[in-house]
C-alpha cells in the first residue's frame, strides 16, 4: 500500500524559505514520477511541479518557477521541495503524490498534506 | 479563459445518475487527451478515480466502483465523469486533470450534492 507522509510545513513570513519533505513507503519509489500539489484554504487543487524517476526531468507551474525546486533521494525514498521567496499566495496545504501507474506522471497516490502559511 | 472548466456545483438525488463535465478551452481539442478524475471529501486528500481517453484507453483506479465511469463528448469538447446509482457517500468535490503544455492542469472542481 502506498504511504506518503509530508512534513516541514509551518508559519513563515513573506520572503522566507521552507523545505518540505515527503517520506514514501509501500512501493518502489525509484520507479515513479512524483508530484507536489497544493490547495489554498477553501480553494481547488493546483499542481505545483513534478520530478522524473531518476530526477532527470522536472516541470513546474509558472507561478513557482525560479522560486521552488523539487528534488528526490531514491536511496532514502524521499521527495523534497525547497520553497524560496515565499509569498502570501503560496499559503496552502501541500500534498505529495506518486504516479502509481507506469505509463503516466499523473498524481495517483496521495499523502495527507502539510500546511504552509505565509504571513507577517 | 481557464484551460479546464467545470461547473461549480451539481445536485442529484440518491439512486440517480450524475454527469460531471470538464470542458477544454476553445482551441484545445479533447480528442488526444487522457482526462483524469479525482474525488475529494472535506478534510481528506484527493482520491484518484479513473482516467479516460477512449474506450480502448481507459483505466479504473484501484478499488473504485464500476458505477464511476468516464467518457467524452466531442461535440462539447468535454470529458465526462458519470456516476450512476448515486449514494450519499458520493457527496464530494470532483476535479479533472490533463497534461497540457508541459504541465498538469486541474479544473476548478465541481461540488456534488446528493439530496
Amino acid at each position: 500500500e502506498v504511504q506518503l507522509v509530508e512534513s516541514g510545513g509551518g508559519l513563515v513570513q513573506p520572503g522566507e524559505s521552507l523545505r518540505l519533505s515527503c517520506a514514501a513507503s509501500g512501493f518502489t519509489f525509484s520507479n515513479y514520477w512524483m508530484s507536489w500539489v497544493r490547495q489554498a484554504p477553501g480553494k481547488g487543487l493546483e499542481w505545483v511541479g513534478n520530478i522524473k524517476e531518476d530526477g532527470g526531468e522536472k516541470y513546474y507551474v509558472d507561478s513557482v518557477k525560479g522560486r521552488f525546486t523539487i528534488s528526490r533521494d531514491n536511496a532514502k525514498n524521499s521527495l523534497y521541495m525547497q520553497m524560496n521567496s515565499l509569498r502570501a499566495e503560496d499559503t496552502a496545504v501541500y500534498f505529495c503524490a506518486s504516479s502509481d501507474l507506469s505509463d503516466t506522471s499523473a498524481p495517483i497516490g496521495w499523502g495527507q498534506g502539510t500546511l504552509v502559511t505565509v504571513s507577517s | 479563459q481557464a484551460v479546464l472548466t467545470q461547473p461549480s456545483s451539481l445536485s442529484a438525488s440518491p439512486g440517480a445518475s450524475a454527469s460531471l463535465t470538464c470542458t477544454l478551452r476553445s482551441g484545445i481539442n479533447v480528442g488526444p487527451y487522457r482526462i483524469y478524475w479525482y474525488q475529494q471529501k472535506p478534510g481528506s486528500p484527493p482520491q484518484y478515480l479513473l482516467r479516460y481517453k477512449s474506450d480502448s484507453d481507459k483505466q479504473q483506479g484501484s478499488g473504485v466502483p464500476s458505477r464511476f465511469s468516464g467518457s467524452k463528448d466531442a461535440s462539447a469538447n468535454a470529458g465526462i465523469l458519470l456516476i450512476s446509482g448515486l449514494q450519499s457517500e458520493d457527496e464530494a468535490d470532483y476535479y479533472c486533470l490533463i497534461w497540457h503544455s508541459s504541465a498538469w492542469v486541474f479544473g476548478g472542481g465541481t461540488k456534488l450534492t446528493v439530496l
